[in-house]
């Protein structure tokens, strides 16, 4: 089956800081992939996705490379606020049984501090 | 964009009682929603597929007799967590996919907590 497989956190980081957090992924097919963002006491919220090898998804300063050659798509933002502390899941969707199933990563904590 | 409204954001109940949450789409049609019970320090695990006008499909280990879903119209669907236990406890998130939007759109969630 398929699954995703991203870094365990917490992360912390300083105010402007350059963030990397890894996810890799199985999948038969050829999936899409997203970033899902949850702050405190909130649900998911989409940050960025891409749909096919080599797109490239952003938003908010945040970029995830879609790369077929290594089954990944890792979150990197240059320069990170305090604003940006949430749990970050990385996940996939395929079409299975008629629709479209999303298998998610299981989250990783950043934390940024002033 | 889509909107996805989930309520209550919080519920606290007694052991043995029922607790029904709803999740509705604000201005789309989604005629599939999905379940997710969320535990702490962990991802998101799919419940079930609730299809509008049909039963819902379960994920393998869970009871679809203690989780009740209903999909009674295109914006609607229910989860009503039956005769709950202190290890229902959890965090529950529905999600709907507008047919125009490639991507999932995630109600506020819902914080069971059974006493």
């Amino acid at each position: 089956g398929n699954s995703v497989t991203q870094m365990e956190g917490p992360v912390t980081l300083s105010e402007e800081a350059f963030l990397t957090i890894n996810c890799t992924y199985t999948a038969t097919g050829y999936p899409s992939l997203f970033w899902y963002v949850q702050y405190p006491g909130e649900g998911l919220q989409l940050l960025l996705k891409a749909t096919k090898a080599d797109d490239k998804g952003s938003n908010k300063g945040f970029e995830a490379t879609y790369r077929k050659e290594t089954t990944s798509f890792h979150l990197e933002k240059g320069s990170v606020q305090v604003s940006d502390s949430a749990v970050y899941f990385c996940a996939l969707s395929e079409r299975s049984g008629g629709y479209q199933k999303v298998t998610f990563g299981t989250g990783t904590k950043l934390q940024v501090i002033p | 964009g889509a909107v996805v409204s989930q309520h209550p954001s919080r519920v606290i109940c007694k052991s043995g009682t029922s607790v029904k949450i709803e999740c509705r789409s604000l201005d789309f049609q989604a005629t599939t929603m999905f379940w997710y019970r969320q535990f702490p320090k962990q991802s998101l695990m799919l419940m079930a597929t609730s299809n509008e006008g049909s039963k819902a499909t379960y994920e393998q280990g869970v009871e679809k007799d203690k989780f009740l879903i209903n999909h009674a119209s295109l914006t609607l669907s229910t989860l009503t967590v039956t005769s709950a236990h202190p290890e229902d406890s959890s965090f529950y998130i529905c999600s709907a996919r507008d047919s125009g939007h490639y991507g999932y759109t995630f109600g506020s969630g819902t914080r069971l907590t059974v006493v």
